[in-house]
């Protein structure tokens, strides 16, 4: 069965100080890895996509990593802000049926 | 920018009746799908739609449950005999042209129909 585990559950940061969140996947097959930031009663917003053969990317202050051979990704936040504040999914997709991941709860603290 | 657009922003029904959720993708967009989240658990897949038809459909998504898209705009999703766990809160999402990687394409999100069963 396809399954998608985040670590932490739950996390509480100090503004301006960097994170990891953490992702493992059993998906098969695996088509992409993305990452999905969702404000309290919002829809998801894309941050990132990953295809098997990328090792990284960014879009601003968020830096994806993608291990497919351990498969495993993290999510990196630089220089975190309030608005940073939200539920962090990680969502892998086999073709075009994606399988989500409970998230991690992010607060960002002034 | 071109948002997903969802109506009503929440629905009360009375258990057994049928409800109609509707959603306005953004225009140019070729895929359409509906997820469900129950409150404080992950977002599941249901239904993803293409060329007027189903092409793939979790275990969820039973004879209970079916989609239309009724015109060039609306995308809908119909739950008959509603039972108390059919209440969640119900994402449209749609993404974009075929393409040879068109599976590697963001799935743009509305902010979802709240559905309260009683």
């Amino acid at each position: 069965k396809n399954q998608v585990e985040q670590s932490p559950q739950s996390l509480i940061i100090l503004e301006g100080k960097n994170c990891t969140l953490q992702c493992n996947y059993t998906v098969s097959p695996f088509s992409n890895l993305r990452w999905y930031k969702q404000d309290t009663g919002r829809g998801p917003v894309s941050l990132t996509i990953m295809t098997f053969s990328e090792n990284t990317k960014s879009n601003g202050r968020y830096t994806a990593t993608l291990d497919a051979d351990t498969k495993q990704s993290s999510l990196h936040i630089t220089a975190s802000q309030l608005s940073d504040s939200a539920s962090y999914i990680c969502v892998v997709s086999a073709y075009s049926t994606l399988t989500f991941g409970k998230g991690t709860m992010l607060l960002v603290s002034p | 920018e071109p948002e997903v657009t969802q109506t009503p922003s929440h629905q009360v029904t009375q258990m057994g009746q049928e409800v109609i959720l509707r959603c306005v993708p953004i225009s140019n967009h070729l895929y359409f799908y509906w997820y469900r989240q129950i409150l404080g658990q992950k977002v599941e897949f249901l239904v993803s739609f293409y060329n007027n038809e189903i092409s793939e459909k979790s275990e969820i998504f039973d004879d209970q449950f079916s989609v239309e898209r009724p015109d060039g705009s609306n995308f809908t999703l119909k739950i008959r005999s509603t039972k108390l766990e059919d209440s969640a809160m119900y994402f449209c999402a749609s993404s974009g042209a075929r393409t040879a990687t068109y599976s590697n394409q963001p799935q743009h999100f509305g902010d979802g129909t709240r559905l309260s069963i009683l």
